[in-house]
């Protein structure tokens, strides 16, 4: 059953600590996204790879670092430096070549400050 | 600033009638537009596209038209159901493979 899977769903994290969101994907995808929504907020693009070893910034990456060591896989780490980082973080993935209608999204996990 | 803007947080259809939400955008651009539909504690999933090229696209119940002129877009549900009921975003790229832009979504509740 293919599919991107995200975990945990809900994440929770204290005050200076670094917390890893996982992505998994079994649909042979290139293209790895990560998106934050806020509420009431559009998603916004965190960083993508669109190919094994390599991954570029988009429109809020700061404060957030990700890994891209498998094709299956991106990992995001949120880090101490992100200073709002409660929201609902949405994985996606897309094979190279095709168009965004083909863009798959993961269920999200949501993460919390304590 | 907004690029891609959502301007009704929610909106309340009848079952059975038509629901139209609407979209506006301010680069031009864009050249092709999408509508994904989320419903709570999901993914969005992809609804309907449309290019820059056409004014109307259909599938369905669902159809979008695009007047580029006036940088807006609108989804017409018809006829609208209870499974209609979530979070529409609309979304635009530069082409049909770049970075998507996203609004802020609008909340449709289908009412019985």
């Amino acid at each position: 059953d293919g599919g991107i899977t995200q975990s945990p769903k809900y994440l929770f994290r204290k005050e200076g600590q670094n917390v890893t969101l996982s992505c998994e994907q079994n649909l042979n995808h290139d293209a790895m996204y990560w998106y934050r929504q806020d509420p009431g907020q559009g998603l916004r693009l965190i960083y993508y790879s669109q190919i094994v070893n390599d991954f570029q910034k988009g429109d809020i990456a700061e404060g957030y670092s990700v890994s891209r060591e498998k094709k299956e896989s991106f990992p995001l780490t949120v880090t101490s430096a992100q200073k709002n980082p409660t929201a609902f973080y949405l994985c996606a993935s897309r094979s190279s070549g095709t168009t965004n209608e083909k863009l798959f999204f993961g269920s999200g996990t949501q993460l919390s400050v304590l | 600033d907004q690029q891609v803007k959502q301007n009704s947080p929610s909106l309340s259809v009848q079952e059975g009638r038509i629901s139209i939400l609407n979209c506006d955008y301010t680069n031009s651009m864009f050249d092709y537009f999408l509508w994904y539909k989320k419903y709570p504690a999901e993914g969005p999933t992809f609804l309907i596209s449309i290019s820059s090229i056409k004014d109307k696209n259909e599938d369905g119940r669902f159809t979008v038209f695009l007047n580029k002129s006036a940088k807006h877009l609108s989804l017409h549900i018809v006829p609208s159901q209870p499974g209609d009921s979530a979070v529409y975003f609309c979304a635009a790229s530069m082409n049909r493979d770049d970075k998507i832009i996203f609004g802020k979504g609008t909340r449709l509740h289908i009412l019985p």
